[in-house]
């Protein structure tokens, strides 16, 4: 069965320190989105492609969050430098066009970021 | 302002202990509610999509309902792989960005 995958599973690094997540989504998926979820909290979307253009990063902190899908395919956010109060699980999800409106998202199983 | 909110924040359930959780919302122009679980670590899988009050949809042991306000998820003689956290979401009233609660962590004992 298709999965979104990401890396790295686990991330320990110090505050002012740069950090990157990959996503690869499921093929044929057009829209990738990246969630940053707080321990005890849900999930609150930080930025949405589709194909390779940003439709909504509103959320996104663009003085330290970066993030990329340059072909289309997979997709990278980075963080730099990292604070305290990133510690959080970045997920990513993909979904088929259209389907944004079914909730019919598939979530990789996350990268969980620790900053000391 | 576009909100969800869920109820209770955890459950603690015997083995065949049937009961149900909230997800209430506030969103003008409903355009669907969204269930999904969640295991420890991993990340939400997808169960259920509902667009209408009246609506039911059923997964095994999971039944989901939706009103005018507010969406419940019923679990019918739950087993200890039931053990997670439920999540709810909706479509914001003037963007496609999901709104989701904060969940209910529902532990299920043998």
């Amino acid at each position: 069965e298709a999965e979104v995958a990401q890396s790295p599973r686990y991330k320990i690094t110090e505050k002012s320190q740069a950090v990157a997540f990959w996503c690869d989504p499921i093929s044929g998926h057009a829209t990738l989105y990246w969630y940053r979820q707080i321990l005890g909290q849900g999930p609150e979307l930080l930025v949405q492609f589709q194909d390779e253009s940003v439709v909504d990063d509103s959320q996104l902190p663009k003085d330290r969050f970066s993030a990329e899908r340059l072909k289309g395919v997979d997709s990278t956010l980075k963080i730099q430098p990292a604070e305290l109060g990133d510690s959080a699980m970045y997920l990513c999800a993909s979904s088929l066009p259209g389907t944004a409106n079914t909730g019919e998202l598939f979530f990789g199983e996350g990268s969980r970021l620790t900053v000391l | 302002e576009d909100q969800v909110t869920q109820s209770p924040e955890a459950l603690r359930l015997q083995e065949g202990e049937s009961s149900s959780l909230n997800c209430s919302y506030t969103v003008s122009g409903l355009r669907g509610l969204f269930w999904y679980r969640q295991d420890p670590g991993k990340g939400p899988e997808f169960l259920f999509t509902l667009y209408s009050a009246g609506e039911e949809k059923e997964k095994e042991r999971l039944k989901a309902t939706l009103t005018k306000k507010e969406s419940f998820l019923h679990i019918t003689a739950p087993k200890p792989e039931d053990s997670a956290t439920y999540l709810c979401a909706v479509p914001g009233a003037y963007t496609d960005k999901l709104i989701f609660g904060t969940g209910t962590r529902l532990q299920v004992f043998p």
